[in-house]
């Protein structure tokens, strides 16, 4: 059975930093592009970024809303998906999802509140 | 960024009645493998989003056959034949062809 299960949320204070980890299961992990998406309460899903699978070297893909801020990586003998957020800001309050090819299957997500 | 309209944004529904969505996208879809990467994702009360269809037309696992995809380029619809009280919740078209993916805002469904 497919698993993916983020973990590492909570409350930040503004300008600070947080990593988020999903830990994956059920299926070959090195295989597949692996992404992380966000969505505010209430408001449209918003995707962040992707590390590609072994074959295409494990590079990544971001979106230029936080390019250079969030870093995507992957520990593949641990079966494990990293986002590391800096300098957060108020608007980066959301529901962060890993999700395994997008549109496939999602995690169920975990919460990030920036608020002082 | 590739902007994706969907309409409408809210659908009261019965139980058992057919309904349509459009989700239309401010550039083409079809990418440089002639394929098209536009999906349906349901969000069910609660619950991440869930693939329903992928590539347009293409059920995902487990996905009932009362869901359907079609459209090509620009314009696409999502038909549900019958609609089942597990089908209530927010739709949301997607497409990966072009960077950044980006997503419709949404069509809640509801219970009439």
């Amino acid at each position: 059975e497919v698993k993916l299960l983020e973990s590492g949320g909570g409350l930040v204070q503004p300008g600070g930093s947080m990593r988020l980890s999903c830990a994956a299961s059920g299926f070959t992990f090195t295989d597949f592009y692996m992404n992380w998406i966000r969505q505010p309460a209430g408001k449209a899903p918003e995707w962040l970024g992707f590390i590609r699978n072994k074959a295409n070297g494990y590079t990544t893909e971001y979106n230029p809303s936080v390019k250079g801020r969030f870093t995507i990586s992957r520990d593949n003998t641990q079966n494990m998906l990293y986002l590391q957020m800096n300098t957060l800001r108020a608007e980066d309050t959301a529901t962060y999802y890993c999700a395994r090819n997008l549109p496939g299957f999602w995690g169920q997500g975990v919460m990030v509140t920036v608020s002082s | 960024d590739v902007v994706m309209t969907q309409t409408p944004p809210s659908l009261s529904v019965a139980i058992g009645q057919s309904v349509s969505i459009s989700c239309k996208s401010s550039q083409s879809l079809v990418y440089s493998d002639g394929k098209t990467y536009l999906h349906w994702l349901l969000q069910s009360p609660g619950r991440s989003p869930k693939r329903l269809i992928y590539q347009v037309s293409n059920l995902g696992s487990g996905v009932p056959d009362r869901f359907s995809g079609t459209g090509s380029q620009k314009d696409f619809t999502l038909k549900i034949s019958r609609v089942e009280a597990e089908d209530l919740g927010v739709y949301y078209c997607a497409q990966t062809t072009h960077f950044p993916y980006t997503f419709g805002a949404g069509t809640k469904l509801e219970l009439k």
